[in-house]
């Protein structure tokens, strides 16, 4: 059972490229979320699909772009990358908004 | 406990012993809380949740409590072993005024089980 994979694991960007984080489920889920977590900060929402066509603003949406490819996918793009954009992204999902979101492993993105 | 934006907390605990972690969460509206257990290199895992209707709910060897009037929750181990060593995070969950429905996250405490 897969659950929720992201892609790839680790990554290095330099100032100003772009990237796109892939995340997919495989649980059915109608809910979708990319987190940041920092040392020190906990994990904070970026954004999240609540279901299939719906995309909306977390906590730290600034300098990002999602797309809910479809039920199964979502994807985070950073178009143009920052050194303060350096940290672990989680993707998770859930049945809905308000219940126990699935972790994937994360992508450690560091950015120089 | 753990503390928002703050150096994260620590509890060192001795094999077998009870491990107890508390929780501040921020908002009085929230109502419904999850405890997360996340281990080293992996994301966060579901360890058990409660609703505001409540004030304590078992599960196999940890029990949450909550506590409204001071909007605090907490995480008892029992029992503890090597395996619960992790970081463990709270999260409340709650509709801000500009935003929709979510979970905020706590900063965690690091458990280290002591063989």
């Amino acid at each position: 059972n897969a659950g929720v994979t992201q892609t790839p694991k680790f990554q290095v960007l330099k100032t100003g490229q772009s990237m796109t984080l892939q995340c997919a489920q495989d649980m059915n889920h109608n809910s979708m979320y990319w987190y940041r977590q920092d040392p020190g900060m906990g994990l904070r929402l970026i954004y999240y699909s609540a279901s299939e066509g719906t995309t909306d603003k977390g906590e730290v949406p600034n300098g990002y772009n999602v797309s809910r490819l479809n039920k199964r996918e979502f994807s985070l793009r950073l178009e143009s990358a920052a050194p303060s954009q350096t940290s672990v992204y989680f993707c998770a999902s859930s049945v809905q908004v308000n219940t126990e979101a699935f972790f994937g492993q994360g992508t450690r993105l560091t950015v120089v | 406990g753990e503390n928002v934006g703050l150096h994260l907390p620590t509890l060192s605990v001795q094999e077998g012993d009870n491990s107890i972690i508390n929780c501040a969460y921020s908002n009085s509206a929230s109502d419904y809380f999850i405890w997360y257990k996340q281990e080293s290199g992996k994301g966060p895992q579901f360890i058990i949740d409660i609703r505001s209707n409540m004030d304590k709910r078992q599960g196999q060897r940890v029990t949450v409590l909550l506590n409204k009037t001071v909007k605090h929750l907490s995480l008892q181990i029992a029992a503890t072993q090597p395996g619960d060593s992790a970081v463990y995070f709270c999260a409340e969950n709650y509709t801000p005024w500009d935003t929709g429905n979510q979970f905020y996250f706590g900063t965690g405490t690091s458990l280290t089980v002591i063989p």
